[in-house]
């Protein structure tokens, strides 16, 4: 079974630009959540998906969106890029149910100048 | 907040059990305990996880108190692959959301 895949694997950006991120998850799982890895701040939450619909988000200001679609692949968004939003941004697939593990991709690398 | 407290860094030699510790004294009777790890550059990667039974897959052994208070995270034979950070993760009801800790920092010496 393919793992979590995400693209693309590094991502360099300019302050004040906007970026996509894509994930997809293992075939059979609906929930996708996406973690924000910095230095200072390890992995934080940002926020999780499940059939379409946000069931959970972390403390990221608005500028942080995501979606899902129907085939369970997600994206997620950053609006006006600050130096501070350097960092690997991972996304996680499961199957959703209460307590199921989650399967990690290796992570976006995103650079803000 | 993370409700784990972990070791910084640990060392072990090649070959022998790594045995990393983990205190969650304030987890609820409902919450089950995670580890997952992290070699460098790449996604966390899940490991094991229990209840209050102590539990064994083809990765590693997990032993949970009687109390619960606290875990320890066996890998019986260590390889240089082991090296990596440990997240002892106490799962928090409902959604699939994880509070991360820093981890403890386990190098497998040759």
């Amino acid at each position: 079974k393919a793992g979590v895949t995400q693209t693309p694997r590094y991502l360099i950006k300019t302050r004040g630009q906007q970026v996509t991120l894509s994930c997809s998850p293992i075939s059979g799982h609906r929930s996708v959540s996406w973690y924000q890895q910095t230095p200072g701040q390890g992995l934080q939450f940002l926020f999780e998906y499940f059939s379409e619909t946000q069931r959970n988000k972390g403390n990221f200001p608005g500028r942080f969106s995501g979606r899902q679609f129907s085939n369970s692949r997600s994206e997620m968004n950053v609006s006006t890029l600050e130096l501070g939003d350097s960092a690997l941004y991972l996304c996680a697939s499961s199957l959703g149910r209460i307590n199921s593990p989650l399967h990690f991709g290796n992570g976006t690398r995103l650079t803000v100048t | 907040d993370a409700k784990t407290t972990q070791p910084p860094s640990m060392d072990c030699a090649e070959g022998r059990a790594a045995n990393l510790p983990c205190n969650h004294s304030t987890i609820s009777g409902n919450e089950y305990v995670y580890w997952y790890r992290q070699i460098h550059s790449q996604g966390p990667q899940y490991i094991i996880h229990g209840l209050k039974n102590n539990e064994t897959n083809e990765m590693a052994s997990l032993i949970i108190t009687e109390d619960r208070k606290s875990s320890t995270l066996i890998l019986p034979h260590a390889t240089l692959r082991d090296t990596a950070v440990y997240y002892c993760i106490v799962q928090i009801q409902g959604a699939q959301k994880l509070v991360f800790g820093q981890g403890t920092r386990l190098t497998i010496n040759p």
